[in-house]
């Protein structure tokens, strides 16, 4: 079946500090794999996007590449700001129904 | 151009009741999901709606029934209410369904079940 594991929160990090958050995966097929983003209260954005193995999804400074070898698609970022601090999601969507399947989150601090 | 809207943005329901939630897809959109979002987790997928009819479903029960209307708005239909359904409810549009559309979120609607 499909599933996502990402690192548990929450990570705290001082500001310009490098960031890193863990995401594996388990598929059928062959997935496209996100990353979405959460701000307190509100709902979820599109943070970047990979569709294919090798592709490197990239915005606001944030990356993430499409690890076929390893099943993972990690998000760095090499300078964080105090306005990066949100809920983080890694996940991956469906071949065929584009039904998405989400991580658990993983809440980021950042410290000014 | 406007988003995916959500009403009502908050309610709180009694055990026991039915609650709707409605849905407008962004614009061009036509493939509209729902997740249930519970505190701390991320979000389950509850069931998928394209050309008006149910094309995918997650593990939910039957107390939890959609409706998709000829201009892509969809509805989600909760019934007997219990505390465990207390959650933010998420609707995501998309461009057909297909593999790797990339689905936009609404707000959400907050729904407290006392």
């Amino acid at each position: 079946g499909n599933s996502v594991t990402q690192m548990e929160g929450p990570v705290t990090l001082s500001e310009e500090a490098f960031l890193t958050i863990n995401c594996t995966y388990t598929a059928t097929g062959y997935p496209s794999l996100f990353w979405y983003v959460q701000y307190p209260g509100e709902g979820l954005q599109l943070l970047l996007k990979a569709t294919k193995a090798d592709d490197k999804g990239s915005n606001k400074g944030f990356e993430a590449t499409y690890r076929k070898e390893t099943t993972s698609f990690h998000l760095e970022k090499g300078s964080v700001q105090v306005s990066d601090s949100a809920v983080y999601f890694c996940a991956l969507s469906d071949p065929n129904f584009n039904k998405f399947y989400f991580g658990s989150g993983t809440k980021l601090n950042v410290k000014p | 151009d406007a988003g995916v809207t959500q009403s009502p943005t908050h309610l709180i329901k009694t055990r026991g009741q039915q609650v709707t939630l409605r849905c407008s897809p962004k614009s061009g959109h036509d493939t509209v999901s729902w997740y249930q979002q519970a505190l701390g987790q991320g979000p389950q997928f509850i069931f998928q709606y394209y050309e008006e009819e149910e094309r995918q479903r997650g593990n939910f029960p039957d107390r939890f029934s959609g409706h998709q209307f000829p201009n892509y708005s969809s509805e989600l239909n909760v019934n007997a209410l219990l505390l465990g359904d207390s959650a933010l409810y998420l609707c995501a549009s998309s461009e057909t369904g297909l593999s790797g559309n990339t689905i936009y979120f609404g707000e959400g609607s907050w729904l407290t079940v006392v």
